[in-house]
């Protein structure tokens, strides 16, 4: 069945770094787009960036441009997310998502990720 | 940036309809999509281009999407329907996702 499994959260100091990974299986990871999405506890969802299958298209929410890369290996059925310069406001649960469509909907998604930053 | 804006909350009786309010400008020229969110666990998609139901999403939910705004709309609300439900949608000004706030639905 569809998997995307998350990993690479946990505890981080204010200005230090983390990598998100997310692993697919069960589906042909080459064949979709990608996002990651995070929720604050207690908050809504808000999405963070888009990788396009071939990687060639990339976007990011303003929040965190500049900060955030995001990236993706279709040998490996992974997609990443480098996270630098973390803030406290960054503490989330970090989310993997496809898209069979581009820019479409999110038709699979993963269990999350916790990133809490804090000194 | 584009908002979507959703009430906070809705309630609603076994048996009865909830009708769940997504707004934005001009959010009839966008393709919307709806999510559902039980507490602890990932969202699973509802409906996707304003009308279309998710594989294995029972009949009684079903979106439409007009003007300036969207609605899911849940027949015969049961109380497995309790949830936090989040619109969304493209929004190619600005090459971003743009989630709605999200409305907590609570079966009285």
């Amino acid at each position: 069945q569809v998997q995307l499994v998350e990993s690479g959260g946990g505890l981080v100091k204010p200005g230090g770094s983390l990598r998100l990974s997310c692993a697919a299986s069960g589906f042909t990871f080459s064949d979709y787009h990608m996002s990651w999405i995070r929720q604050a506890p207690g908050k809504g969802l808000e999405w963070l960036s888009y990788i396009s299958i071939s990687g060639s298209t990339i976007y990011y929410a303003d929040s965190v441009k500049g900060r955030f890369t995001i990236s993706r290996d279709n040998a490996k059925n992974s997609l990443y997310l480098q996270m630098n310069s973390l803030r406290a406001e960054d503490t989330a649960v970090y989310y993997c998502a496809s898209h069979y469509e581009s820019t479409a909907y999110s038709d699979y998604w993963g269990q999350g990720t916790l990133v809490t930053v804090a000194a | 940036s584009y908002v979507l804006t959703q009430p906070p909350s809705v309630s609603v009786a076994p048996g009865k309809t909830a009708r769940i309010i997504c707004g934005g400008n001009n959010i009839g020229s966008k393709s919307v999509h709806w999510y559902q969110q039980k507490p602890g666990q990932a969202p699973v998609l509802v409906i996707y281009y304003d009308t279309d139901r998710s594989s294995g999403i029972p009949e009684r939910f079903s979106g439409s999407n007009s003007g300036n705004m969207a609605t899911l709309t849940i027949s015969r609300v049961e109380a497995g329907d309790e949830a936090d439900y989040y619109c969304q949608v493209w929004d190619s000004s600005t090459d971003h996702y743009v989630f709605g706030t999200g409305t907590k639905v609570t079966v009285l």
